[in-house]
């Protein structure tokens, strides 16, 4: 089954732009991810699917500071222009016929 | 409005059995599969279950594996999420999410579930 790998932690200066990284498992780099946001307190909130080859689907008012791209095994999340209301824990999910998969997780600290 | 709404948890002895709704609106719910992910206090999300669009197929993570069930009622447009012999490591808070294809999955806001003696 797929495993996905994430830093622990990351940090950004308020208007810098970040980049957070999901390391998809030895042969599973073609998988498509989702990455969910959870700020403190809060239910998680869906951001995009991402396949990897440049198809992504956004959540509906997701700002486009919020963007994703790839690299072989790795998806990443770019926010530009961050903001303090983007700290938070952020999440990558894959998923095959047999299972669903997630990262654990990347908090995000806004300097 | 697109929501999910989860409802039924509350606290459980060990052993015990607890039955987690979501209810569903503002979509057509026959066309989503539906998931159950928790979150134990402090820690990240782990996926739980899922079921198909018509309720024919069900996974589950190995944790839970032949002590929950998860099902569905498309004319209700609710999915639920039995569980049975409760373990101190369940309390979590369960979250209901939708899910189709490229469309943008849906969470709720979730549900805690307490296993203490």
């Amino acid at each position: 089954q797929p495993v996905l790998t994430q830093s622990s932690s990351a940090s950004a200066s308020l208007g810098s732009s970040v980049r957070l990284t999901c390391t998809l498992s030895s042969g599973h780099s073609s998988y498509i991810i989702a990455w969910h946001q959870q700020q403190p307190g809060k239910a998680p909130r869906y951001l995009m699917k991402f396949d990897g080859s440049g198809g992504y689907k956004k959540g509906s008012g997701l700002p486009e500071r919020f963007s994703g791209s790839s690299s072989g095994p790795d998806r990443y999340l770019t926010i530009s222009h961050v903001q303090s209301e983007d700290e938070a824990d952020y999440y990558c999910e894959t998923w095959d016929t047999k299972t669903q998969v997630f990262g654990g997780g990347t908090k995000l600290t806004v300097l | 409005e697109v929501q999910v709404v989860e409802s039924g948890g509350g606290l459980v002895q060990p052993g015990g059995s607890l039955r987690l709704s979501c209810a569903a609106s503002g979509f057509t719910f026959s066309n989503y599969w539906m998931h159950w992910v928790r979150q134990a206090p402090g820690k990240g999300l782990v996926w739980v279950s899922r079921v198909n669009e018509d309720g024919t197929i069900t996974t589950y993570a190995d944790s839970v594996k032949g002590r929950f069930t998860v099902s569905r009622d498309n004319a209700k447009s609710t999915v639920y999420l039995q569980l049975n012999s409760l373990r101190v490591d369940d309390t979590a808070v369960y979250y209901c999410v939708a899910d189709r294809g490229w469309e943008p999955k849906v969470w709720g806001q979730g549900t805690l579930v307490t296993v203490s003696s």
